[in-house]
């Protein structure tokens, strides 16, 4: 079956320019969680969504990172005036169960900021 | 602060031959236990469990062995093969959270 897609795979993009990352999770699944991975590092929680409760935002760096999930399915990823620090890996995953489904991880977008 | 090390970034392992790859933790509240193995270009892919109820876990050549008291986790593969050459992430969380906690990585590399 599908599995989490991600789009784009790659992003370049030039400081003070906002980027959009994409992430549809598995059909089914409610929950939908945003992590990256910094160069030589672990993945770093960023987002939370389940179903229709409030986001648990707790992991964004900064202000200029915000995140949504229209209909409890795709979920939208936008950095503003990005900085060459937001080059990373942002990976997607969803789960089925509220606390204790395996989270299933898309591909990853790699997001290079000049 | 990192509440989840794996301070072996590298392994290299002759095929055959039994990998382990270690985790430690700080966080007590940390009630199970994950590893994930990511290849080059993919998303990490679930590779087995273990609750804090249990000290082993066992599935194929995968073995998971945890230790509370001294919060610290091991993975063992036997036999290593050369399609096991990877990154592997340990992770963690508390038993009615959700957010991971993942370790750096270590990357193992399976010599024919």
């Amino acid at each position: 079956g599908a599995g989490v897609s991600q789009s784009p795979s790659n992003k370049v993009t030039e400081k003070g320019k906002d980027v959009e990352l994409r992430c549809d999770p598995i059909s089914g699944h409610t929950a939908l969680y945003w992590y990256r991975q910094s160069l030589g590092q672990g993945l770093e929680f960023l987002i939370y969504f389940q179903g229709n409760s409030a986001p648990d935002k707790s992991g964004l760096p900064s202000d200029r990172f915000s995140a949504e999930r229209t209909g409890g399915s795709v979920s939208t990823l936008t950095i503003q005036r990005t900085q060459q620090e937001d080059s990373a890996v942002y990976l997607c995953a969803s789960s089925s169960q509220i606390s204790g489904g395996t989270q299933y991880f898309g591909p990853g977008t790699r997001l290079l900021v000049l | 602060d990192q509440q989840v090390k794996q301070n072996s970034p590298s392994l290299s392992v002759q095929e055959g031959r039994i990998s382990i790859l270690n985790c430690d933790y700080t966080n007590s509240m940390f009630d199970y236990f994950l590893w994930y193995k990511k290849y080059p270009a993919e998303g990490p892919t679930f590779l087995i469990s273990i609750s804090s109820i249990k000290d082993k876990n066992e599935d194929g050549r995968f073995t998971v062995f945890l230790n509370k008291s001294a919060k610290h986790l091991s993975l063992h593969i036997v036999p290593s093969q050369p399609g096991d050459s990877a990154v592997y992430f340990c992770a963690a969380r508390g038993s009615n959270d959700y957010k991971l906690s993942f370790g750096a990585g270590t990357t193992v590399t399976v010599r024919a």
